[in-house]
Order: C-alpha cells, then sequence, then structure tokens
C-alpha cells in the first residue's frame, strides 16, 4: 500500500468540463509534486511545492491550474483540456527538495480527454 | 540541459542477469536515481548513487561512472515479478530546479 494516495484513479471528461485531481500523502513529507507520464515519454515535471509554495513551474499551460492548501495535500484543477493532455498523472512526495533522489510516487490518476 | 537515454526494451530469461544502461549529457547534478514501474502501479524508488561506483542492494546494483556519462542497474537472477519499466533519473544542480529528470524508461521483459 502506497503512502500517497490519488483520486480519481480514472477520469474521462470533455474539453469544456472542469474537473480536478486529488492527491494525499501520509509520510509527513513537506514537499509535493505532479508528473505527467504519456507512452514512451520521460515522465515529465509539472509542478513543485515545497512547504505549500510553489517552487518550480515547468512551463505548464495556464489550462491546469495546481493547489496546495497544506503539506499533506496537492490538486490539479483542469479546465479546458485538449486531447494531447490524456496521460497519467502522477503525484509524489518527498522529505524537502534537496534529498537523494528518492520520491514516493501514488498509483497515478489516468486522464482521457474526448 | 539534462538528457537521459535507456534502451526501451530488453527481454531476458528467469535466473538471468541483465543489465539496464543509462547514459546521460546534463551540466551537473546530485546523483542518479532509479525506479521501477509496474503495468497500472506507481513509480517506486529502487536505488541512488551519489558517488561513483556500485550500490548493492539484494538482486539489485546500480553503478555510476560521472567521468563517462554513464550508469546502470544490474538485476540478478531474475523473477518473473521482475517484468517491469525502469526509470534512471538525476536532480540538476540547476539553480531553481529541485526535482528529478528521468530517462523515459526500460521497460524489461522477463521470460520463462
Amino acid at each position: 500500500e502506497t503512502g500517497v494516495t490519488q483520486t480519481p484513479r480514472h477520469l474521462v471528461m470533455g474539453m469544456t468540463n472542469k474537473k480536478s485531481l486529488k492527491c494525499e500523502q501520509h509520510l509527513g513529507h513537506n514537499a509535493m509534486y505532479w508528473y505527467k507520464q504519456s507512452a514512451k515519454k520521460p515522465l515529465e515535471l509539472m509542478f513543485v511545492y515545497s512547504l505549500e509554495e510553489r517552487v518550480e513551474n515547468n512551463s505548464v499551460p495556464s489550462r491546469f491550474s495546481p493547489e496546495c492548501p497544506n503539506s499533506s495535500h496537492l490538486f490539479l484543477h483542469l479546465h479546458t483540456l485538449q486531447p494531447e493532455d490524456s496521460a497519467l498523472y502522477l503525484c509524489a512526495s518527498s522529505k524537502g527538495t534537496r534529498n537523494t533522489g528518492e520520491l514516493f510516487f501514488g498509483e497515478g490518476s489516468r486522464l482521457t480527454v474526448l | 540541459g539534462q538528457s537521459l537515454e535507456q534502451p526501451s526494451e530488453v527481454t531476458a530469461v528467469e535466473g538471468a542477469i541483465v543489465q539496464i544502461n543509462c547514459t546521460y549529457q546534463t551540466s551537473g547534478f546530485y546523483g542518479l536515481s532509479w525506479y521501477q514501474q509496474h503495468d497500472g502501479g506507481a513509480p517506486t524508488f529502487l536505488s541512488y548513487n551519489g558517488l561513483d561506483g556500485l550500490e548493492e542492494t539484494g538482486r539489485f546494483s546500480s553503478f555510476l561512472s560521472r567521468s563517462d556519462s554513464y550508469g546502470y542497474l544490474l538485476l540478478q537472477e531474475l523473477q518473473m515479478k521482475d517484468s517491469a519499466s525502469y526509470f534512471c533519473a538525476v536532480r540538476p544542480l540547476d539553480t531553481g530546479r529541485r526535482a528529478l529528470t528521468f530517462g523515459s524508461g526500460t521497460r524489461l521483459q522477463v521470460q520463462p
């Protein structure tokens, strides 16, 4: 069982919908991340939060909007997405951002945009 | 910038040894990590090399040579459950970059 929980596990949405992905970590970590995983491509970093402050935004389109209300929760708000945004969205956490490279991932939210 | 290259697929038989290579072009990084991901599952941390040399954890070992811009993951006594994708990753030294940069992954298929 992972210490990082993501909901929903699967989501299908139209291009005009608004939805949110949720991530919760139970590990006492203070850094959280959103990554995008598409077929046959490297995991792409989207956002980094450290102590609830966004410290990195990797040139992500504004139709993706992150929110970190506290160190245990991370959201990704989605609106007016495109079919090419269909992917697995992975949340991860770590003990700070300057660590030995160990991230703890959730199982992901599989997003399909019609 | 950072670029990590891995073979896309590797096939091996049960009980064998397999080496998954990771070559990189990067301006500098703190260390090389390896992750395993089963289909439908979360990537899980396997190992970290902060210094050059070999790190061993049970059946898995990882190696780093900064002078050769090269690392590898070695899996011994392969089991069917080792069939998964394996990713190398680095955390860049670039100012302001705090998160890991991943390779595109190697899909390992273990056959009976």
